[in-house]
């Protein structure tokens, strides 16, 4: 069974901090991995996507990716109270298919 | 806006009764992935549509079926509702390449009573 595991929170960091998710994965032939952000009642939304070893940065947001620790981790620099929501990681399991871990819900107070 | 639209947005239906959600892909998208998403949990792979023809299931029963239509937009049937069922239905279109990243739709919320 393909699994990714997340730590459900909720995590809770001061505006202005760094957040910190982390994923681990159970496929060890994956090559593919996404971060997506879903606000509540609404749908996922991609953030970033890495396939190769190492970070990934696009703007205040920095995916790392670590094949033979079998984990990836998104870091949010700046956090701002619009960044509170859950953030999915998911794992390509087979040609564009997707698993998904439960989710982390982030929470960024004032 | 992710150019992938989803209907009916919500749903009632109750036990043993059908329904039908429908998906309109990305413009260019051949790829069709459906996920159902219960109440705080990730969203879960129930099967995909690549030029019309399943692609790859997830452990979902066979009360659960699909269509992708020429012009690659996409149908999720389930037969036989049950009270488990209730969940955000999403639908994600892409080229079908590995690698490639899925766009989501709104969901349809379904409730089943």
């Amino acid at each position: 069974q393909k699994e990714v595991e997340q730590n459900s929170g909720p995590l809770s960091v001061p505006e202005g901090a760094i957040a910190s998710l982390n994923c681990t994965y159970s496929d060890r032939g994956s090559q593919s991995f996404f971060w997506y952000r879903q606000y509540s009642g609404k749908s996922p939304e991609l953030i970033m996507s890495i396939y190769s070893n190492g970070d990934k940065e696009d703007g205040r947001f920095t995916a790392q990716l670590n094949k033979a620790s079998q984990y990836v981790s998104l870091l949010i620099r700046d956090s701002q109270p619009s960044d509170s929501a859950t953030y999915l990681c998911a794992v390509e399991s087979d040609t564009d298919k997707l698993i998904f871990g439960t989710g982390t819900r982030l929470q960024v107070f004032p | 806006e992710t150019g992938v639209t989803q209907s009916p947005t919500h749903l009632i239906k109750t036990r043993g009764q059908q329904v039908t959600l429908r998906c309109s892909s990305q413009s260019g998208h051949n790829t069709v992935s459906w996920y159902q998403q219960a109440l705080g949990q990730g969203p879960q792979f129930i099967f995909q549509y690549y030029r019309e023809e399943e692609n790859g299931r997830g452990n979902f029963p066979p009360r659960f079926s699909g269509l992708q239509f020429p012009n690659y937009s996409s149908e999720l049937n389930v037969n036989a509702l049950e009270l488990d069922d209730s969940a955000l239905y999403l639908c994600a279109s892409s080229f079908g390449r590995p690698g490639d990243i899925q766009y989501f739709g709104a969901g349809t919320r379904l409730s089943v009573l």
